[in-house]
């Protein structure tokens, strides 16, 4: 099956800094999401990015299909969005989303 | 849009017992799913569900567990004799539209098996 790497998979930042978390996968995907998981352990969606470029507020993302990658950017980190953020990918020869390993972010004062 | 209910949001049982966890979907839809994530893993696919039947199950899913949408309405997954490693948080998910590649997920059961 799709295999589904996120790098960095830990990352502290102070607030205000900006990050990139990335999402690489080895096979063509029909859709990928990215999501934040809060603290209370809820999947909160963030962007569906099959490719091209997505932005909401300080968050944008970039899916680089034929390169079987994808970028989220976090500008002005807030200490809210600390938690872990996860790529999940759907190939469409599966009807399931197959998640990526996770980037586990803290944001601190 | 709405995502989907699951009740209960926490639930402790022995090791041996049968438990429920219930999905309930604001609006009509096609596709349900249940994923469960280990604490500190990721999240892994159960199961889904597509006009009243499984359509595709992972390993994971074994003779333990089960699903059905009893009364058209709530989505339910039943394992049958719980284990230690069945402690874990489980979502229930739904399709958009009914696309399956974009799917919106609940709030999540969390499960402890003592």
């Amino acid at each position: 099956g799709i295999q589904v790497e996120q790098s960095p998979p830990d990352l502290i930042l102070q607030e205000g800094a900006n990050s990139t978390l990335r999402c690489n996968f080895s096979d063509s995907v029909n859709n990928l999401q990215w999501f934040h998981q809060n603290p209370w352990g809820q999947l909160i969606n963030l962007f569906y990015i099959p490719s091209g470029t997505k932005q909401n507020g300080r968050l944008s993302a970039t899916t680089v299909a034929t390169e079987r990658y994808s970028l989220l950017y976090i500008s002005s980190s807030q200490t809210t969005d600390s938690g872990v953020y996860f790529c999940a990918v759907f190939t469409g020869t599966a009807s399931k989303l197959t998640f990526g390993t996770g980037t586990r972010l803290q944001v601190t004062l | 849009e709405p995502e989907v209910t699951q009740t209960p949001s926490h639930q402790v049982t022995q090791m041996g017992q049968e438990v429920i966890l219930r999905c309930v979907p604001i609006s009509n839809h096609l596709y349900f799913y249940w994923y469960r994530q280990i604490l500190g893993q990721k999240v892994e696919f159960l199961v889904s569900f597509y006009n009243n039947e499984i359509s595709e199950k992972s390993e994971i899913f074994d003779d333990q567990f089960s699903v059905e949408r009893p009364d058209g309405s709530n989505f339910t997954l039943k394992i049958r004799s719980t284990k230690l490693e069945d402690s874990a948080m489980y979502f229930c998910a739904r399709d958009s539209g009914g696309k399956q590649e974009t799917q919106y997920f609940g709030p999540g059961t969390r499960l402890l098996v003592l």
